[in-house]
């Protein structure tokens, strides 16, 4: 267990509906990162968020948006859903804000499977 | 965008076979590398933070160099074992400080 924790594990949903995705960063980390990988594709970076605030955007399509709540969780909306947004989505977080320090990873959780119908 | 460039693209090797790979990035405004190591079905685990040219660094079998002047950090996996079988992403920072992964090199060892 990273102590990153992501619900749901698996969701499944038809063309044209809305979901949030879920995540609890590890303890004492302010920083959280949302990833997509989609068949045959590396890790898409969508964008970061530090103790609340945006920090980073990434490929972020413009049918997402996340955010993050005082308790330092986040979610990631996914709406209008296409079946190309079936993809694995991470979380992940870290204890840094501006940018990553060099010694400072990304500890991910297990991700969501979302498959679009 | 960033160009973080990860050969070969997936890799056989026999168990006990040592082997290598290579993760390509900008050479300018460099600021930090990660390699990750990620198992099918789990999520990616950090193995190495490189910062400075000529880093090595070693965790067990596997080792990593850094070459920041010309862009390039090895991988090497030595007498590799089926559990070493795995996804193994670099990531590059740059003077943003923002984290681009290369798309990974698949590693099967066949026992």
């Amino acid at each position: 267990d990273s102590g990153v924790t992501q619900t749901p594990k698996h969701l499944i949903t038809a063309t044209g509906q809305r979901v949030t995705l879920r995540c609890s960063p590890r303890s004492g980390d302010l920083s959280v990162y949302w990833y997509q990988q989609s068949l045959d594709q590396g890790l898409q970076f969508l964008i970061q968020y530090y103790n609340g605030e945006e920090r980073a955007k990434g490929n972020i399509l413009e049918r997402f948006s996340a955010q993050q709540f005082p308790d330092l969780h986040s979610e990631l909306n996914l709406s209008s859903l296409e079946l190309g947004d079936s993809a694995l989505y991470f979380c992940a977080s870290s204890t840094r804000d501006r940018g990553l320090s060099g010694a400072n990873v990304l500890t991910f959780g297990a991700g969501s499977r979302l498959t679009v119908l | 965008i960033l160009n973080v460039e990860q050969s070969p693209q997936s890799l056989h090797v026999q168990e006990g076979d040592s082997t290598n790979f290579t993760c390509s990035f900008p050479s300018s405004n460099f600021y930090a590398l990660h390699w990750y190591r990620w198992e099918t079905a789990k999520s990616p685990e950090a193995l190495f933070v490189m910062t400075l040219n000529g880093d090595e660094k070693k965790k067990g079998r596997i080792s990593a160099t850094l070459n920041t002047k010309e862009g390039y950090s090895y991988l090497y996996i030595k007498g590799s074992q089926p559990e070493d079988s795995a996804t193994y992403l670099c990531a590059f920072i740059g003077s943003a400080r923002q984290l681009t992964f290369g798309s990974g090199t698949q590693l099967t060892v066949l026992p």
